[in-house]
């Protein structure tokens, strides 16, 4: 039971380079979201999708990009990377609306 | 929009200690979740409240679902070295799927 995997677990990028963070579950959960977890700030929510092919903006989607081809992928993509955005990358994913998320154990990204 | 604050921001407990912890909002919440986070891994479920006035154990763990709706709090018995993380409270209002988290509390324990 693989659950939900992210990759890479840490990057290292250039500024105004265009990084994509992987995210990949095995349950078929039709909700999937991403965060970024930075200090003093906590989770914040970047993009969410309630199904393939369904996605919509978080508290903090400035300069980030998702897609929902298919239910068990959800890609991050930064399409020109700032220093800003160096943080820790959560996915998670959930069955329905109101059941408990499942976290991925995040993407370190750092942008240089 | 929703807020859900908890404070302190650190706590510093002895081994074999109980811990309150509380998470309090302005607005009502229809589920209170609490998670763990280690260092270096994602948030862990501990434990999912759905009705007002709940009150579920897992293990040492208890956690309260407040009658206002509005707060909730988790006790850890008896503390052990492993219980150090970040707890946060996350809670849904059910007007949408997103679920608003606090800005965590780490937990260190002494031995």
């Amino acid at each position: 039971d693989a659950g939900i995997t992210q990759s890479p677990r840490y990057k290292i990028t250039e500024t105004g380079r265009q990084v994509t963070l992987m995210c990949h579950q095995t349950w078929s959960h039709s909700y999937m979201f991403w965060y970024r977890q930075d200090l003093g700030h906590g989770l914040r929510l970047i993009y969410y999708s309630a199904a393939a092919d369904i996605t919509d903006k978080g508290e903090v989607p400035d300069g980030y990009v998702v897609s929902r081809s298919k239910t068990e992928n959800f890609p991050l993509t930064l399409e020109s990377a700032t220093r800003s955005q160096t943080s820790v990358y959560f996915c998670a994913s959930r069955a329905q609306e109101n059941s408990p998320l499942h976290f991925g154990n995040g993407t370190r990204l750092t942008v240089t | 929009g929703q807020q859900l604050n908890q404070s302190p921001q650190s706590m510093f407990i002895q081994e074999g200690e109980d811990v309150s912890m509380n998470c309090t909002s302005s607005s009502i919440f229809n589920t209170w979740l609490w998670y763990k986070q280690d260092p270096g891994e994602g948030p862990v479920l501990l434990i999912a409240l759905y009705k007002a006035g709940e009150l579920t154990s897992n293990g040492r763990l208890t956690a309260q679902f407040g009658i206002t709706r509005k707060d909730s709090f988790l006790n850890i018995s008896a503390s052990i070295p492993s219980d150090v993380g970040i707890y946060f409270c996350a809670g849904t209002t059910g007007a949408n799927s997103k679920l608003t988290f606090g800005k965590g509390i780490t937990l260190s324990v002494r031995p």
